[in-house]
């Protein structure tokens, strides 16, 4: 079962920031969070991950709590193309990664 | 730099039939993992393999399915006297190694079934 919580659905106006929140509060302190997303009828692309520091890398920002239950995935400037289901994941070592529902992401005209 | 490659991409396979996906990872990645997706469902994982080895199998179905990845070549998921629940999107992924919690694997852009 997945250990994250995600809002099913969001929308943003293009050219805004879109702040997508996941909620992990049963992380332990090995366990990474990752962040993929899926565009219709493509396979899922790795966006970012981190421990316990902000991440920032081409694609967009990791924001995680200082106490890490809970973090926000941040495109700065959202695209038509950005449209997809995001999926937050916690994943410890040797474990698989187990993907939720996700929240699919609209960004809209 | 390829990615994580699939074939082939479309597949439609009668009831009954063998279905054969094949993945060829990443350079450089040992790695393989498949996940299947049903229709309006989420990725759910089925197979983790090594060269040569299956590491976790428990995503796997019981009956009819099996994968493999040999010393040389691709890995291949087969599917035997497919069903049409069978149909879905397979994703390969693959890491360069499974040590640390902060690596990340890539995935391929899939294979569709479809049993008619």
């Amino acid at each position: 079962d997945a250990k994250t919580t995600q809002p099913p659905s969001m929308d943003c106006a293009e050219g805004r920031a879109a702040n997508l929140p996941c909620n992990h509060s049963t992380i332990s302190g090995n366990e990474y969070v990752y962040w993929y997303r899926q565009i219709h009828s493509q396979g899922p692309q790795y966006i970012i991950h981190g421990l316990k520091n902000n991440e920032t890398n081409e694609m967009a920002s990791l924001i995680i709590t200082e106490d890490r239950k809970s973090s926000t995935l941040i495109l700065p400037h959202a695209t038509l193309r950005d449209t997809a289901v995001y999926y937050c994941i916690v994943r410890n070592y040797g474990q698989n990664f187990v993907f939720g529902p996700g929240t699919r992401l609209s960004v809209l005209p | 730099n390829a990615g994580v490659m699939q074939n082939p991409r479309h597949l439609v396979r009668r009831r009954g039939q063998e279905a054969r996906l094949r993945c060829s990872p990443m350079k450089g990645h040992s790695h393989v993992y498949w996940y299947r997706q049903l229709p309006e469902e989420g990725l759910k994982f089925m197979v983790y393999l090594q060269k040569e080895n299956i590491i976790d199998e428990s995503g796997m179905p019981k009956e009819r399915f099996s994968a493999e990845f040999p010393k040389e070549g691709p890995s291949i998921l087969r599917i035997q006297q497919v069903v049409r629940g069978d149909s879905a999107a397979y994703f390969c992924a693959s890491s360069p190694s499974r040590q640390g919690s902060g690596n990340t694997i890539y995935f391929g852009e899939g294979s569709w079934l479809t049993v008619v």
